[in-house]
């Protein structure tokens, strides 16, 4: 079976510093991961994702997430915190011969002006 | 559409209601997804659709919920006698096996139907 596990519920950052998103994965074979973002009253917005090479996935808005198979983590990186990246987060994963994702519980970040 | 379309936005149906959800998905889309958020959960999967044939309907709670696609491209969420616990919204998702292995298709999800029994 697949699952993710976002350990923090809330995560508060000062705009302008680096954000961080946790997330921790298990599968069966081979993962492909996924981090989404929902907005208020929204949909889930696709940011990024890993399947092969590079450990570091570079996506939308400025974010990017560091692949480490070690430590089964994909968290999610922010160089620069905006005020607008105020949302919730959602890291996704799927394995080999697998359809469905399955979704972690989600992170709210809050970016303080 | 530019998007995967869903329908209605909002829904309020009185306890034992049926209810019906459209989703609209990508054009050209031939994977198909229905997922339900609870308020503060993460979406749980519900069915998986590739063109009109349900693969995976695993994820359904109950028998109460039905979901189809005839043609391949629109597809419904019917939920019978709707129950307070039926109260979340149902996100519509679709993806389409050309961007990418299997699984590693980018599923694109719509901004759901918020339902709420009363």
């Amino acid at each position: 079976a697949q699952s993710v596990a976002q350990p923090e519920d809330q995560v508060n950052v000062a705009e302008g510093n680096p954000l961080t998103v946790k997330c921790t994965y298990s599968v069966s074979g081979n993962p492909y991961l996924f981090w989404y973002v929902q907005y208020p009253n929204r949909g889930l917005q696709f940011l990024l994702k890993y399947i092969t090479g590079d450990n570091l996935v570079k996506g939308s808005y400025g974010f990017e997430a560091e692949f480490n198979k070690s430590q089964t983590s994909f968290h999610l990186k922010k160089p620069s915190a905006l005020v607008s990246d105020s949302a919730l987060y959602f890291c996704a994963v799927r394995d080999d011969g697998n359809n469905r994702l399955a979704f972690g519980k989600g992170n709210q970040v809050v970016v303080i002006p | 559409g530019a998007g995967v379309s869903q329908s209605p936005r909002y829904k309020v149906a009185k306890r034992g209601q049926d209810v019906a959800l459209r989703c609209d998905p990508i054009s050209g889309h031939v994977s198909l997804f229905w997922y339900q958020q609870a308020l503060g959960q993460g979406p749980e999967f519900l069915t998986y659709f590739q063109n009109e044939a349900q693969l995976d309907k695993s994820g359904l709670p109950s028998d109460r919920f039905f979901a189809e696609r005839p043609e391949g491209s629109v597809s419904t969420l019917k939920i019978q006698r709707t129950q307070q616990e039926d109260s979340a919204v149902y996100l519509c998702a679709s993806s389409h096996p050309g961007q990418g292995s299997g699984p590693g298709n980018t599923i694109y999800f719509g901004e759901g139907s918020w339902l709420t029994v009363v």
